[in-house]
C-alpha cells in the first residue's frame, strides 16, 4: 500500500520570504501522480500544483515549486514571497496512474499547517 | 461556474441518532468521492462513484454508514446509527473520471459533524 509522510506538523515563515514543506512517499509503481492541495480554514481542498512521476521536469506553479526527487521518494514544496493568504494547512497526495480499483483514489499526508508571520 | 456544494457545513447529533449528509458534484463530473477526515490527518477515501455505480467502497464502513448516487448525479452518505467517534468532516469531491493527471478533484467545502 502507498504512504505518505509529511515529517512537520507546523511551519512558519516570514511574510515575502521563502518556505519549504517537505513530503515523502513509498510506493512500488514506477508511474504515479503527485500532488500538493492547500485547506485553509473555510475546509475547501485546493489543489495547488501537480507533478506527473515520469516528467522529470519539475512544476512550477507562479510562486509555487516543488523538488522531486524520484529515486529518493521525495516531493518538497517551495513556496516563495509568502503572502498572508499562504496560511493554511498543506497536504502532500499521491495517486496511482494506472486505471483499477483504487487507482483514482488520493493518499494524503497528516499535513503541515503552514503559519505566516506578517 | 458552481463548485462542489454540499450541505449542511455542520450537524451536531447524539450518537445512536442516524445523520445525513448531501453532495452536488460540478455538472458534467461522472466521478464523486467522499472523504472522511479525522482532526489532525488528511482525508482518508470512503467510497467513489462512477455516475451512479460504487465502483471503490472498501473503505465504507457497511455495518453503520451506506450511499447513494441515484441517477449519477447527486450523492447522500447516511450514518446510522452515529457513534461517537465518527465526530470528523465529511468531504465530498468530483472529477471528470478520464482518470489522468488533468483529473483533477474538486472539494466541496465539507460537513462538519459533532456526535455528542
Amino acid at each position: 500500500a502507498q504512504t505518505v509522510t509529511q515529517s512537520q506538523p507546523e511551519m512558519s515563515v516570514q511574510e515575502a520570504e521563502t518556505v519549504t514543506l517537505s513530503c515523502t512517499y513509498d510506493t512500488s509503481e514506477s508511474d504515479y501522480y503527485l500532488f500538493w492541495y492547500k485547506q485553509p480554514p473555510s475546509r475547501q481542498m485546493i489543489l495547488v500544483i501537480r507533478q506527473e512521476a515520469y516528467k522529470q521536469q519539475n512544476a512550477t506553479e507562479n510562486r509555487f515549486s516543488v523538488n522531486f526527487q524520484k529515486a529518493a521518494k521525495s516531493f518538497s514544496l517551495k513556496i516563495s514571497d509568502s503572502q498572508l493568504g499562504d496560511a493554511a494547512m498543506y497536504f502532500c497526495a499521491y495517486r496511482a496512474l494506472y486505471s483499477g480499483a483504487g487507482s483514482y483514489q488520493l493518499t494524503f499526508g497528516k499535513g503541515t499547517k503552514l503559519s505566516v508571520i506578517p | 461556474e458552481a463548485g462542489v456544494v454540499q450541505s449542511p457545513r455542520y450537524k451536531i447529533i447524539e450518537k445512536k441518532q442516524p445523520v445525513a449528509f448531501w453532495c452536488n458534484p460540478i455538472s458534467g463530473h461522472n466521478t464523486l468521492y467522499w472523504y472522511l477526515q479525522n482532526l489532525g490527518q488528511g482525508p482518508e477515501l470512503l467510497i467513489r462513484y462512477e455516475n451512479e455505480e460504487a465502483v471503490d467502497d472498501s473503505q465504507l464502513p457497511k455495518d453503520r454508514f451506506s450511499a447513494e448516487r441515484l441517477k449519477g448525479v447527486d450523492s447522500t452518505l447516511k450514518i446510522q446509527p452515529a457513534e461517537l467517534g465518527d465526530s470528523a468532516v465529511y468531504l465530498c469531491a468530483s472529477s471528470l473520471g478520464s482518470g489522468g493527471a488533468r483529473d483533477e478533484q474538486f472539494f466541496g467545502p465539507g460537513t462538519r459533524l459533532t456526535v455528542l
